[in-house]
């Protein structure tokens, strides 16, 4: 079935640690996108990607980095976790960048302690 | 900068009522506007959109309205079902940049 997938779908992981979640998607979009939801807060963007090669800061990068080096692949690392990364992430990705359908992954829940 | 505001945060209805959604953005330049649902355990899913150059768009029991004058677009759930119990996500974005912007979310709760 074509679509996005994420992994781990929820990692319990302790401060300072590295980390990285993964998403590929196999429907050959050029955008893709990392959003973290929190409660009351709704989707925030912390990174994008319009195509292979290239990435953008979105509302909340800081203390997040993400790579393209293919189309399929964006995975999003977390250098040295906080607390306040706790958050379900969501992987996206849009064959129209801005203007087209986003497809999300089921989400990947990451608790920091 | 880019603001979407989304009211209400929780709406509760009984089966077969309808239910309404509320959005408001800032930037003028936004030109599409989707909404998407999120069951629980899942990412969301867009379930209706509508463009800068059309007023309403339906698809059977749901409706989206834009008012560019105002920056309003609302989300209309007519005959509503225990199915309809969802989060619903409005969302603004701008042609030629990569920004989405989304409100906080509506816990809609459709009582049999």
């Amino acid at each position: 079935i074509a679509g996005i997938t994420q992994a781990p779908t929820s990692q319990i992981l302790a401060a300072g640690r590295r980390m990285t979640l993964r998403c590929t998607q196999d429907m050959r979009h050029n955008a893709m996108y990392w959003y973290r939801q929190d409660l009351g807060l709704g989707l925030r963007l912390i990174h994008y990607s319009n195509t292979a090669g290239t990435t953008g800061k979105g509302e909340v990068p800081d203390g997040y980095s993400v790579s393209r080096a293919n189309t399929d692949d964006f995975p999003l690392t977390l250098a040295s976790a906080v607390p306040s990364q706790t958050s379900v992430y969501f992987c996206a990705s849009s064959g129209q960048a801005s203007t087209g359908e986003l497809f999300f992954g089921e989400g990947s829940r990451l608790t920091v302690l | 900068g880019e603001n979407v505001e989304q009211h209400p945060s929780t709406l509760s209805v009984q089966e077969g009522d309808s239910a309404v959604i509320k959005c408001t953005y800032s930037d003028s330049a936004s030109n599409y506007f989707p909404w998407y649902k999120q069951e629980l355990g899942k990412g969301p899913q867009l379930i209706i959109d509508i463009r800068s150059n059309v007023g309403e768009k339906k698809d059977q029991r749901i409706a989206v309205t834009l008012n560019k004058t105002a920056k309003h677009f609302s989300l209309h759930i007519t005959e509503t079902q225990p199915e309809d119990s969802a989060v619903y996500f409005c969302a603004a974005s701008i042609k030629g940049t990569y920004k989405y912007i989304f409100g906080t979310g509506t816990r809609l709760k459709v009582l049999a």
